[in-house]
C-alpha cells in the first residue's frame, strides 16, 4: 500500500514553455501532498504544500505565480511550472499524506520527474 | 527554524565493514523518519521513529532515536553494495511538514 506516482518521470521542454506535472496516490487519500525540488547531489528542498480544496501553502523564496499547484481531489495534485527557465531545471519530487494514517506525519513520495530545460 | 544536521555528509567503506550516520537537531520532534534514495527515484522510507529511546531493526539497519527526541542514528551491520545510496534523516512533528537533513551519500566498494 501507499504508492503515490508521478506522470511524467521526464520531461525536456523549451525555454518559455509550461509543463504540468502530475501527482497521485494509487491506493489511498491524501489530505495533503507535498512538492519538493532536488538538485543534484543534494537534499530535498520543500517548495509548497498542498491541501485538498484549498490553496497552496508556499515556502519563502518559491514564486507561486511561476509555480501553480491545483489539488483538485484527494488523490491528485498538479504542479505547473510556467514559462519554465533553464534555471528551473531539476528533479521535481512529490508525497502525499494520507487521510487515514496511523502515524499522520508520515509521507509517502512519488519517483519523481526529471525536468530538463533547453 | 528547525534544523537537522546529518553526519557524515559523504562516506565510503569496504564491503563487510559497519557504520554509523548520525541525524542530530536542537529541536524536538514527534517522530523521525530515515529514508533511501537511489538516483533518480523517490526516496523510500525505511522506517519512522516516535519514542525517545526507541531502536528498531531493519535486517542489518539498527535505527535509534534519542531520549529526548532530537537526534537519531542509523546502524549498519556488514555493509554490502547494495546499501549503497543516499540516506536521508526527516524529522516532524503531527499534521506539519517535515524536515530533511541533507542526507549522508554512502558508498559501499566491494
Amino acid at each position: 500500500g501507499a504508492v503515490v506516482s508521478q506522470h511524467p518521470s521526464w520531461v525536456i521542454c523549451k525555454s518559455g514553455t509550461s509543463v504540468k506535472i502530475e501527482c497521485r496516490s494509487l491506493d489511498f487519500q491524501a489530505t495533503t501532498m507535498f512538492w519538493y525540488r532536488q538538485f543534484p547531489k543534494q537534499s530535498l528542498m520543500l517548495m509548497a504544500t498542498s491541501n485538498e480544496g484549498s490553496k497552496a501553502t508556499y515556502e519563502q523564496g518559491v514564486e507561486k505565480d511561476k509555480f501553480l499547484i491545483n489539488h483538485a481531489s484527494l488523490t491528485l495534485s498538479t504542479l505547473t511550472v510556467t514559462s519554465a527557465h533553464p534555471e528551473d531545471s531539476s528533479f521535481y519530487i512529490c508525497s502525499a499524506r494520507a487521510l487515514a494514517a496511523l502515524i499522520s506525519y508520515e509521507q509517502y513520495f512519488g519517483p519523481g520527474t526529471r525536468l530538463t530545460v533547453t | 527554524t528547525q534544523l537537522l544536521e546529518q553526519s557524515p555528509q559523504f562516506l565510503s567503506i569496504q564491503e563487510g565493514e559497519n557504520l554509523t550516520v548520525y541525524c542530530n537537531s536542537s529541536s524536538v520532534f514527534s517522530s523521525l523518519q530515515w529514508y533511501r534514495q537511489e538516483p533518480g527515484e523517490g526516496p523510500v522510507l525505511l522506517v519512522t521513529v516516535v519514542t525517545g529511546g526507541e531502536v528498531k531493526k531493519l535486517k542489518r539497519l539498527t535505527f535509534q532515536f534519542g531520549d529526548a527526541r532530537k537526534d537519531s542514528s542509523l546502524h549498519i551491520t556488514a555493509a554490502q553494495p547494495g546499501d549503497t545510496g543516499l540516506y536521508l534523516c526527516a524529522g516532524g512533528n503531527r499534521d506539519d511538514k517535515i524536515i530533511f537533513g541533507k542526507g549522508t551519500r554512502l558508498h559501499i566498494l566491494p
